[in-house]
């Protein structure tokens, strides 16, 4: 089965600390995926990247960015965290073909104080 | 650009009743996917089923299937025989692009009673 593990469940910062979320897969998948999840709003993309180094912004990336150094590995990063990002966070991965899945993580729980 | 509706924020059924959450979508592509996801307490997303937008039959998983009209842009999902297990946020998703980055709608709960 694809793991798709998240570094944290829960994580409570404050406002303006630079906050990292790191997702690792272990299926040797190209795509690699940033959602966010807010009631009401299902899931929106922040960023993405289809290869090491590589990455696109989603449709929310605004006060975000990403790094993948290593293909298994794609982390999500605060520059300076606010009240408005607190939210769920979602990595997924997938292969970059467009009739395969994609595989979710178990969520990041986000509190910005 | 993509979007993805779903109308129905949270619905009730009780066990081993039948139960049907409808999506649209829109896009002006012609090669694309579908595919319903099932988020329950845990969190864990979960692929329930997909569709591809060339096939005229309808997908089935088990109790899971859908009802897909190309024409009016509807990809419906029906649980057969609910159980208790299958209390969750569904999510309807829409893949067009060779990324295969999905375009989600809001999300509607279901929850089943006993």
């Amino acid at each position: 089965d694809v793991k798709v593990t998240q570094s944290s469940r829960y994580l409570v910062k404050r406002t303006g600390e630079k906050v990292f979320l790191e997702c690792v897969q272990d299926m040797d998948h190209e795509n690699m995926f940033w959602y966010r999840q807010d009631p009401g709003l299902g899931l929106r993309l922040i960023y993405f990247s289809y290869d090491v180094k590589m990455k696109e912004k989603g449709d929310i990336p605004e006060g975000y960015s990403v790094s993948r150094e290593k293909k298994e590995r794609f982390s999500l990063i605060l520059e300076s965290a606010s009240t408005n990002q607190t939210s769920m966070y979602l990595c997924a991965s997938s292969f970059r073909v467009l009739r395969q899945p994609q595989h979710f993580g178990d969520g990041t729980r986000l509190s910005i104080l | 650009a993509q979007t993805v509706t779903q109308s129905q924020p949270e619905m009730s059924v009780q066990e081993a009743e039948t139960v049907t959450l409808s999506c649209t979508y829109d896009t002006s592509e012609n090669n694309y996917y579908l595919f319903w996801y099932k988020q329950p307490p845990s969190r864990q997303m979960i692929l329930v089923i997909r569709q591809e937008a060339y096939k005229q039959q309808n997908a089935t998983e088990n109790r899971f299937s859908v009802n897909f009209q190309k024409a009016a842009k509807s990809f419906s999902l029906k649980i057969s025989d609910s159980q208790l297990g299958d209390t969750a946020m569904y999510f309807c998703a829409l893949a067009t692009d060779s990324w295969g980055k999905l375009q989600f709608g809001a999300g509607t709960q279901v929850v089943v009673t006993p």
